[in-house]
């Protein structure tokens, strides 16, 4: 069955430093790829996207995602990381197939000070 | 701008009740979709529509009905037969299925049991 899995429910890390957010998908055949932040009380944002045109995906807020298709992944990145990039975060996929978007359980993500 | 409205921000239910969960788009979006979101978790999917006078079951359809009369919007109503609809709904809208085109999300409602 088409899936996507994110690893790791709940992500920390200090200010300034590395985010890494891991999202897997299933097929073999590359989907379209998705991730949305989500703010407490807030529906989600569109944060980037792929569609095959590149590999390297930049976003906003600093966040980029690198499709990996040998690896099946499109894990989510910033340099550094800022308090307000506390939120919660969703992985979601599209196959060509299908007809409506898969979406991930989540990630929350906290900055420590 | 152009954006999804959910309205109310915050609904309460009581036993036996029925109540409506307003959604409204002005992106002249195709695609609308319901989620429901429980702590913790992802979101699921409770109805889609990818057209006007047409809607399809998600993966959680029991204890749920819409209606898409209109292009602009896509009301959701919580029948007394959901018998856990303590939830934070999401309504959202794309371009179009089978493409590339992201979801745009409104700002939810939570919905309680009094």
């Amino acid at each position: 069955a088409q899936s996507v899995t994110q690893l790791g429910s709940h992500v920390s890390v200090s200010e300034g430093a590395l985010v890494l957010l891991r999202c897997n998908y299933s097929s073999s055949v590359p989907p379209y790829l998705f991730w949305y932040v989500q703010y407490p009380n807030q529906g989600l944002q569109l944060l980037l996207k792929y569609t095959s045109a590149a590999t390297l995906v930049k976003g906003i807020n600093g966040f980029e995602a690198e499709f990996k298709k040998s690896e099946t992944s499109f894990h989510l990145t910033k340099p550094s990381a800022h308090m307000s990039d506390a939120a919660e975060y969703f992985c979601a996929v599209l196959y060509s197939s299908a007809s409506k978007i898969i979406f991930g359980s989540g990630t929350r993500l906290s900055i420590r000070p | 701008d152009g954006g999804i409205t959910q309205s109310p921000k915050y609904l309460f239910r009581k036993e036996g009740q029925n109540v409506t969960l307003s959604c409204e788009q002005n992106l002249n979006h195709d695609a609308m979709y319901w989620y429901r979101q429980d702590p913790g978790q992802g979101l699921r999917l409770i109805y889609y529509s990818q057209i006007v006078n047409d809607f399809q079951k998600g993966d959680i359809a029991e204890g749920y009905s819409v209606s898409r009369e209109k292009k602009e919007s896509f009301p959701l109503t919580v029948t007394s037969a959901q018998k856990n609809p303590t939830a934070f709904y999401l309504c959202a809208s794309s371009g179009g299925t089978g493409d590339n085109q992201p979801q745009h999300f409104g700002d939810g409602t939570r919905l309680s049991i009094l």
